[in-house]
């Protein structure tokens, strides 16, 4: 059925470095692939999302790359600040229909190290 | 605030006793979705409604849950003779019709059952 994979499930950083999470997805006719971010106590916060037709995406100090025919796509944080510590889920939407329902990935916890 | 919001935020309850949540979506979405998350997982599809039509129900719907949206404005998720195994969070999301239908989550509201 259709899954979604990400790794690492944690991750901790120095204050200033980057930050790489990476995904697999298994539904070949997943076209859409948000992500968001969820801190504790609260619903997971969209915080950027990348279509089938675009390779790379970037908004500030986040990046989202696809590449649809290896199935893999990656969250990058540069510059990585306290307010990054969160757990992050990749997603994809399982169907062509905007109204799919998203399939989420298991988690990756990132913490930022002062 | 014109978010998602969901109530209550937290239920305890007993084996055996049946619970109600409300979801309230953006009030210009008329799609709502509600998901299931368990301790260290990603959340997990269980219903979608178009409207006040539920659409599409997830196999961990089980005949014990059951969820409207009677006026295709607000939905309720009730839980009918809750098991220890139902403990989770339970998180509402909605998008529009327009755009590539991003959905935005709520708060999610943390059922324990003891």
């Amino acid at each position: 059925g259709e899954n979604v994979e990400q790794h690492p499930s944690t991750l901790s950083v120095q204050e200033g470095d980057s930050a790489v999470i990476k995904c697999t997805y298994s539904d070949s006719a997943s076209n859409y692939f948000p992500w968001y971010k969820q801190e504790l106590g609260k619903g997971p916060q969209l915080i950027i999302d990348i279509r089938s037709n675009v390779g790379e995406k970037k908004d500030q100090r986040i990046a989202v790359t696809l590449n649809k025919t290896a199935k893999h796509f990656s969250l990058h944080i540069t510059e990585t600040q306290p307010e990054d510590s969160a757990v992050y889920f990749c997603a994809s939407r399982g169907g062509y229909s905007s109204a799919s329902k998203i399939i989420f990935g298991s988690g990756t916890r990132l913490s930022i190290r002062p | 605030d014109t978010g998602v919001s969901q109530n209550p935020r937290h239920k305890i309850t007993k084996r055996g006793q049946n619970v109600t949540f409300r979801c309230d979506p953006i009030s210009e979405h008329n799609r709502l979705y509600w998901y299931r998350q368990t301790l260290g997982q990603g959340p997990e599809f269980l219903t979608y409604f178009q409207n006040e039509a539920q659409l599409e129900k997830s196999r961990l719907l089980s005949d014990r849950f059951s969820a409207e949206r009677p006026k295709g404005s607000f939905s309720t998720l009730e839980i009918q003779r809750t098991e220890q195994g139902d403990s989770a969070m339970y998180l509402c999301a909605s998008s529009s019709t327009g755009g590539v239908g991003e959905q935005y989550f709520g708060p999610g509201t943390r059922l324990t059952v003891t």
